[in-house]
């Protein structure tokens, strides 16, 4: 089992460009949570998606951001228009089960965005 | 709006010794679960202990203990006989036991932990 598998691991963008995550769950999971982590910062969460369906993104931008969990292919955070404050690791994390029975998540081990 | 407070930004321990990390949260829920994450300079997030809110026994894995106050709202971590592969950054974590906020984990800043050899 490969584990949750993020790419690219590291991304630079120019400001004003578009910039395109990507996140494959574990094998059977299909609950994907992005979350974002700005310098000498905690995680923040993002978004909740199940296999295409948003579940819950109120740590959502409102601009610029979105995310996508299609039926097939892995889950996509998008950023379009990046600013230099767009600049952090972003994380996916996968789980079998959802709520009440979700016991843990699995991490990917992030992209880190640079803009220049 | 649930939150996570960790008040050591860093903290260092000799090799083999004992090192408490704290944790505090404010929650008005009655339903939800507590974490600690590590995160080594790899930047993996790596689970190294879960507490069930309704458990009063303290969860125990290995040499990472902890001691969950529940009145107090604290939730420590103990770390016995320090190796220096534990030195990483380590995050408290909260999760509401609700179907759709309980898929969401409120983190803490972090402590950076520095094992000294």
């Amino acid at each position: 089992n490969a584990g949750v598998m993020q790419n690219p691991r590291h991304l630079v963008r120019r400001r004003g460009q578009e910039a395109r995550l990507r996140c494959s769950p574990m094998k059977g999971h299909s609950h994907v949570y992005w979350y974002r982590q700005l310098p000498e910062e905690g995680l923040k969460f993002m978004v909740y998606l199940q296999k295409e369906n948003i579940i819950d993104e109120s740590g959502m931008p409102k601009e610029r951001f979105s995310a996508e969990f299609p039926k097939e292919g892995p889950s996509i955070l998008r950023i379009q228009q990046v600013v230099r404050g767009d600049s952090a690791a972003y994380f996916c994390a996968s789980s079998l089960y959802s709520g009440r029975a979700n016991y843990g998540y699995t991490f990917g081990s992030g992209t880190r965005l640079t803009v220049v | 709006a649930q939150t996570v407070t960790q008040s050591q930004p860093e903290m260092s321990v000799q090799e083999a010794e004992t090192v408490t990390l704290s944790c505090t949260y404010d929650t008005s829920e009655s339903d939800y679960y507590l974490f600690w994450y590590k995160q080594p300079p790899s930047r993996q997030m790596i689970l190294v202990i879960r507490q069930e809110a309704y458990k009063q026994q303290n969860a125990t894995e290995n040499r990472f203990s902890v001691n969950f106050q529940k009145a107090a709202k604290s939730f420590s971590l103990k770390i016995s006989d320090s190796q220096l592969g534990d030195a990483a950054m380590y995050f408290c974590a909260y999760r509401s036991g609700g179907e759709t906020s309980g898929s969401r984990l409120t983190f803490g800043e972090g402590t950076q932990l520095t094992v000294n050899p």
